[in-house]
Formats: structure tokens, sequence, C-alpha cells
């Protein structure tokens, strides 16, 4: 099965850096996603790793450990607008060859003045 | 905007009815994924499409059943409808299936139907 944790809440000052950590277990690793979402709305990706390392893009980035089951979202230079959920989802075999994303319950962010 | 479109945006309705949600996916995409959404739960896959067969099926109830048609839109139908389904529902498109080893294609979202149940 798969199983992935982050924290619920997280508050940052506007222009600050914060980093979202997600841990997982899963089975047929295959890939790790990034999306954000705000209140009610669609959620929208963000990044994708599969392979050791940082991957940068504009003001964020997330990097990933396969060996510890670990990814953390970067984001910098934080604005209001980054005001959101941001969910840290799992590519793995859920059996039968078939790969499914497994999400986790998401970090709620809120950007203070 | 991701190119998935859903319809309805809301739907009120109440216990014991059936309602049908439906999704057209992005241009090209032949993968279709539904989502259930929940306050107190994050995303929780229900079942996926690709190219007109059900590929994989994740948290679904019985009562609940998808199909995906020769234009590659999809419908989700909800039947016996319980207060605990009141939920935002998802769906998503994506070019490969799953089985794309390493593709680092995104699934796409729509922007949801809300469902509220009476």
């Amino acid at each position: 099965g798969q199983n992935i944790d982050q924290p619920t809440e997280m508050t940052a000052t506007e222009g600050a850096i914060v980093q979202i950590n997600c841990t997982y277990q899963t089975s047929g690793f295959n890939g790790l996603f990034w999306y954000q979402q705000h209140a009610g709305e669609a959620p929208t990706f963000l990044s994708y790793n599969v392979l050791d390392g940082l991957e940068e893009k504009g003001r964020f980035s997330s990097f990933l450990s396969r060996s510890k089951g670990y990814s953390y979202l970067l984001l910098k230079e934080l604005q209001m607008k980054d005001s959101a959920s941001y969910l840290c989802a799992v590519r793995g075999d859920s059996g039968a060859g078939s790969y499914q994303l497994t999400f986790g319950k998401g970090t709620k962010l809120s950007v203070i003045p | 905007d991701s190119g998935v479109t859903q319809t309805p945006k809301h739907l009120i309705t109440a216990t014991g009815q059936r309602v049908t949600l439906r999704c057209s996916p992005r241009s090209g995409d032949l993968s279709v994924y539904w989502y259930q959404q929940s306050l107190d739960q994050g995303l929780q896959f229900l079942i996926q499409y690709y190219n007109g067969e059900e590929r994989a099926k994740g948290n679904i109830l019985e009562r609940f059943s998808a199909q995906q048609f020769p234009d590659l839109h999809s419908e989700l139908n909800l039947s016996s409808l319980e207060l605990g389904d009141s939920a935002l529902y998802f769906c998503a498109s994506s070019v490969v299936w799953g089985q794309a080893i390493n593709s680092n294609q995104p699934q796409h979202f729509g922007d949801g139907t809300r469902l509220s149940i009476l």
C-alpha cells in the first residue's frame, strides 16, 4: 500500500522561504509530484521528481531522496498568492502493473504580510 | 485553464437519488481519472479509464460506476446517494495511462463538481 505524510498547516512571511516536507512509503515507486491547490479550485501541477536530487523551476524547487522516502517543496520569495494547499503525490504500483497517484492530505500554507 | 472540462460545477440533490457527472479530457489525452475530495480527506482515487477501457480501481464504492465513451469523454454515476457522498469530485486526464515508466507527464485536473446531498 501507499502512505504519505505531510504537515497539516504552515505559516510563513511574505518574501521569505518555506520548505514543505513529505515522507512516503510505497511499493513500486515511480515518481513524485507536487501540486498546488487553492481552496475550492483544481489542483495544478508544480513539479515532478523521479531521480534523487533537486529540480528547480523558477521560485519553486523540489527535492527527492528515494532511499529515505522523502521529498520537500521549497518556495522562495513568497507572495501572498502562494497561500494555498500543497499536495504531495506519489506514483506507485497499485497492482496488475497499474501505476496510480496516491495523494497526501495536503499542507495548507498561509502567507502573512 | 487545464483544458479538462467538468459539468456541472455544482449539484444539489437528496439522499437516495442518482446523479451523473461529466468530464471531457484535454485534447489528445487518452486517460481519464476520477477523484473524490472531502473536507477531512485528501484526494481519493476512484477509477481510471484509458481509451475506453477501465484500467484501475481505487476506493470506489459499488454504488458508483463510470465509463469512457468513444469520443473519450467520461461519466461518473453515483447512485443511492448518502449524506457522506457530499464532496468535490475531480476528473483528471493525462497522455499516458500509467505504465509508461518514469513518465513525467502529469495529470491535469478539471475544476471539479461540488456535490451537496441534503
